[in-house]
């Protein structure tokens, strides 16, 4: 069954915190991206990744870090989280080719 | 900056109405337009796409039309019923080496009233 697993679904941390929010697939797809999704402004994507080694910013991505050592995982990390990236997070992963991307689960994060 | 501007925000219909859904992108180096739909909970997931050398694309009750002189496309959802409800998105892929690249709009939540 194709999958896109993200970890947590929930989280509640503290302003400062370090903390990973881990994406893993399972289709063998190129293209991983993070979103984050705020009331009123949809689907804002946080950096890309084309590839094993290879990532590029979106549109939002100050106050976040990414990595791909390996095609089957995506990790979006936050060094030092502040009240302002509390929003819902969304790990996505396309095909090379295709239009059909496929969402993780979402991750409710809460800075406090 | 957002390349994909979505409107309305939000839209109510009746039962049996035909919502339609507007986008329009500024970026010509987008070779395709899908459509996503989500429900409250879930990520979203895709329901209709088309490429720019196509004028209308229909799939059951969903029908997008394209305009690529006017750079805009829009989605209509014919006798649509109360489990249409949800947000839809309108997004652009880019081509070549941004394949990857999905940029959405920022959503249109729809409420069909029974």
């Amino acid at each position: 069954e194709a999958q896109v697993t993200q970890n947590p679904r929930y989280l509640i941390t503290v302003t400062g915190k370090k903390l990973t929010v881990t994406c893993s697939q399972n289709m063998n797809h190129e293209y991983m991206s993070w979103y984050r999704q705020d009331p009123g402004l949809g689907l804002r994507q946080i950096y890309y990744s084309m590839n094993v080694e290879v990532t590029d910013k979106g549109d939002v991505p100050e106050g976040y870090k990414v990595s791909r050592k390996e095609k089957r995982n995506f990790p979006l990390i936050l060094e030092s989280p502040s009240p302002n990236q509390t929003s819902l997070y969304f790990c996505a992963t396309l095909s090379a080719g295709s239009t059909e991307a496929f969402f993780g689960q979402g991750t409710r994060l809460t800075v406090v | 900056q957002q390349q994909v501007k979505q409107s309305p925000q939000s839209l109510i219909v009746q039962k049996g109405g035909i919502p339609i859904i507007n986008c329009a992108y500024e970026n010509t180096a987008f070779d395709y337009f899908p459509w996503y739909q989500q429900f409250p909970g879930k990520g979203p997931a895709l329901l209709i796409a088309i490429r720019p050398d196509v004028s209308e694309k229909k799939e059951g009750r969903f029908t997008i039309s394209f305009n690529k002189s006017a750079k805009q496309f829009s989605l209509h959802i014919m006798d649509s019923q109360p489990g249409d409800s949800a947000t839809y998105f309108c997004a652009a892929r880019g081509y070549g080496g941004s394949q990857g690249n999905l940029i959405f709009g920022k959503g249109t939540k729809l409420s069909v009233k029974p």
